[in-house]
């Protein structure tokens, strides 16, 4: 069983729409959580990290945890064609360094 | 400017011959690790390392060694390496266990 999935996509929105990206993971104990977004050819770079249940805003990005339903989702709002990208979820257990990240989720937005 | 520098960024080479891939990070962080990412697989955690001296197995860690002699430095060593360790490798660095971690720019390697 994979630790962390998500929808490979690729996911197609047009621009000014909302993206919503989903991640769901194995481990209850697990307790910090991540977004990345990967340019292809490029590396990962940290979009919104969130560690308590709810709801995480920053900027058109919104995180959003429930630990009961091991899931977490990252909404775009006002999608641009830069934000086209893979997204990338990872979780961290808390022991040690020791991270585990999804697949990735590929997001086009269309101009 | 802080960073994770990784070299080379692309390497090719045969199966069997020892190859290592630096990595160097300039933010005075605890936490470094080694990732590699494939197709379908996402990125895996091969080694991470929590301090000087400190290090430990990730996900896939067979066919790889690490070592932290300095704080600033975490070298990927393949002693032996053969053509499933082909891959894009990356070096990322974070200040605490659970923080964010910087990535650098990657190293594509093939195993002939």
């Amino acid at each position: 069983q994979k630790e962390v999935e998500q929808n490979s996509g690729p996911l197609s929105v047009p621009e000014g729409a909302i993206a919503s990206l989903n991640c769901t993971y194995s481990d209850r104990g697990s307790q910090s959580f991540f977004w990345y977004r990967q340019y292809s050819g490029k590396s990962p770079e940290l979009i919104m990290f969130i560690y308590s249940n709810g709801d995480k805003e920053d900027g058109r990005f919104t995180a959003q945890l429930n630990k009961a339903s091991q899931y977490v989702s990252l909404l775009i709002r006002d999608s641009q064609p830069s934000d086209s990208a893979t997204y990338l979820c990872a979780v961290n257990q808390d022991t040690g360094n020791q991270f585990y990240f999804g697949t990735g989720t590929s997001l086009t937005v269309i101009p | 400017e802080a960073q994770v520098t990784q070299n080379p960024r692309y390497l090719i080479t045969v199966t069997g011959k020892k190859l290592t891939v630096t990595c160097s990070q300039n933010m005075n962080h605890e936490y470094m690790s080694w990732y590699r990412q494939d197709p379908g697989l996402g990125l895996r955690q091969i080694y991470y390392s929590m301090n000087v001296e400190v290090t430990d197995k990730g996900d896939v860690p067979e066919g790889y060694k690490v070592s932290r002699k300095e704080k600033r430095n975490f070298p990927l060593i393949l002693e032996s390496p053969s053509p499933n360790q082909t891959s894009l490798y990356f070096c990322a660095s974070s200040f605490t266990a659970a923080g964010e971690a910087f990535f650098g720019q990657g190293t594509r390697l093939t195993v002939v």
